[in-house]
């Protein structure tokens, strides 16, 4: 069964103190794996797309990164406008229409 | 360009009540989608389409109905509200490619009493 599993499912960080959220995945045949910020309220708001083990990309503070297994999302020196829960969506299967499985997030929270 | 746009934000229903779901998106994309989201559960897709016409069940199809007669416009019809429909719900949208990225709505909130 396609699975997606986000650890830890909360994190409390300093201003300024780095960290790792984890995204752990089982599918058949990853298509692309997906990282979302949302915030209280609102729905996710995109910030990267993975495709192949190996590959990272960065925006700001956040660098995405992906292996066979799973996709680690690194925040640098964070400030406390980098508080939001952060989701995890991996998109599998054959040709035709396209399914995603969503992880429950990480609860980050960085204080002042 | 709105992106995608669901109404209404909130609403109250009673057990039994229906209401539809509205949810707009103009970006032309073909694929469209619905979301549950509880509380430490994680999205779970309701029903998605896949253009205008052709609709198929997600995870959590049970008490709910969709439509899709445009490109744009994809509502969620609740039929007989119960209250383990209370939730947020989520409308989505992608181009359609191989693989891309998924645009969300800001969300409804639903409460069932």
């Amino acid at each position: 069964e396609d699975q997606v599993t986000q650890s830890p499912e909360a994190l409390r960080l300093q201003e300024g103190e780095s960290s790792s959220l984890n995204c752990s995945y089982t599918v058949s045949g990853l298509r692309g794996l997906f990282w979302y910020r949302q915030d209280p309220g609102k729905g996710p708001e995109f910030l990267f797309t993975l495709y192949s083990a190996g590959e990272e990309k960065e925006k700001e503070r956040l660098k995405a990164t992906l292996t066979k297994k799973e996709s680690f999302l690194h925040i640098t020196a964070p400030k406390p406008e980098d508080s939001a829960t952060y989701l995890c969506a991996v998109q599998a299967g054959g040709s035709g229409t396209y399914k995603y499985i969503f992880g429950t997030g990480t609860r980050l929270k960085v204080l002042a | 360009n709105a992106g995608v746009t669901q109404t209404p934000k909130f609403r109250i229903l009673k057990i039994g009540q229906s209401m539809t779901l509205q949810c707009t998106q103009d970006m032309n994309h073909n694929y469209m989608y619905w979301y549950r989201q509880d509380p430490g559960m994680g999205l779970k897709l309701i029903y998605y389409s896949v253009g205008a016409g052709i609709t198929d069940k997600g995870e959590v199809p049970n008490g709910y109905n969709v439509s899709r007669s445009t490109t744009e416009d994809f509502p969620l019809r609740l039929e007989l509200a119960a209250p383990s429909q209370t939730s947020v719900y989520f409308c989505a949208s992608r181009r359609g490619g191989t693989t891309d990225t998924q645009y969300f709505g800001p969300g409804t909130r639903l409460t069932v009493l």
